[in-house]
């Protein structure tokens, strides 16, 4: 059962340009969501995160923006670099000790390419 | 400060054997998870120990086990290895849960590729 959805398995966007990933929830009960970055051979990086009770927040280029109703999130990266060609990992988690919504769950990776 | 680090990097195994990749979280992470990642699958949750205590596992089968030490550090098994069970094996430590949200930030390591054949 995914929980968090990333639809998109790529994107190409082009050097300068917004790039913008989406990733969508089923779980009311998560109020915390973090964006991850891989690149090959490497280990999942931390990227920017939000809380359910911001709909935004920056982070030098990169922002996340949080719609509550919708069930959904997205990061928006301007402008784009080819290093930050990489793959993109959606995560969420919620607050409650003890339950099973005290760890992380991660969408399938969205395949970001920025080209020159 | 030193980064999660995972070891062997890589092993390649046959079906039938066994295997133990081990984890050294960042110093003063309490968390420890595991996740298998595969082609198409993105990273599938394992388990998850804090202060020697496993708090969650994944859907996965009773092959797969795990522990931690009192140092934190922690250790993963397979038992009777599949050629499914070829993949990323990653290692994620966090701080202790906090009521908000700062503290879920997983720092992962390299990753233990292993190859069953």
């Amino acid at each position: 059962d995914q929980q968090v959805k990333q639809n998109s398995p790529s994107l190409s966007v082009q050097e300068g340009r917004i790039s913008i990933l989406n990733c969508d929830y089923t779980n009311s009960m998560f109020d915390y969501f973090l964006w991850y970055k891989k690149y090959p051979a490497e280990g999942p990086t931390f990227l920017i995160s939000i809380s359910s009770i911001k709909d935004k927040n920056e982070d030098g280029r990169f922002t996340v923006f949080l719609n509550k109703s919708a069930k959904h999130l997205s990061l928006h990266i301007v402008p784009s670099q080819p290093g930050d060609s990489a793959v993109y990992f959606c995560a969420a988690s919620g607050l409650y000790r003890g339950s099973t919504l005290g760890r992380l769950y991660f969408g399938r990776g969205t395949q970001l390419t920025v080209w020159p | 400060k030193a980064g999660v680090t995972q070891t062997p990097r890589y092993l390649i195994k046959t079906r039938g054997q066994q295997v133990t990749l081990s984890c050294s979280p960042i110093s003063g992470h309490r968390s420890v998870s595991w996740y298998q990642q595969t082609p198409g699958q993105g990273l599938q949750f394992l388990f998850e120990y804090f202060s020697e205590t496993q708090r969650n596992k994944g859907n996965f089968p009773g092959r797969f086990s795990g522990r931690q030490f009192s140092n934190s550090r922690s250790e993963m098994n397979v038992s009777t290895l599949e050629l499914g069970d070829s993949a990323l094996y990653l290692c994620a430590s966090s701080l202790a849960r906090t009521s908000g949200g700062a503290g879920y930030e997983q720092f992962f390591g390299p990753g233990t590729r292993l190859t069953v054949l």
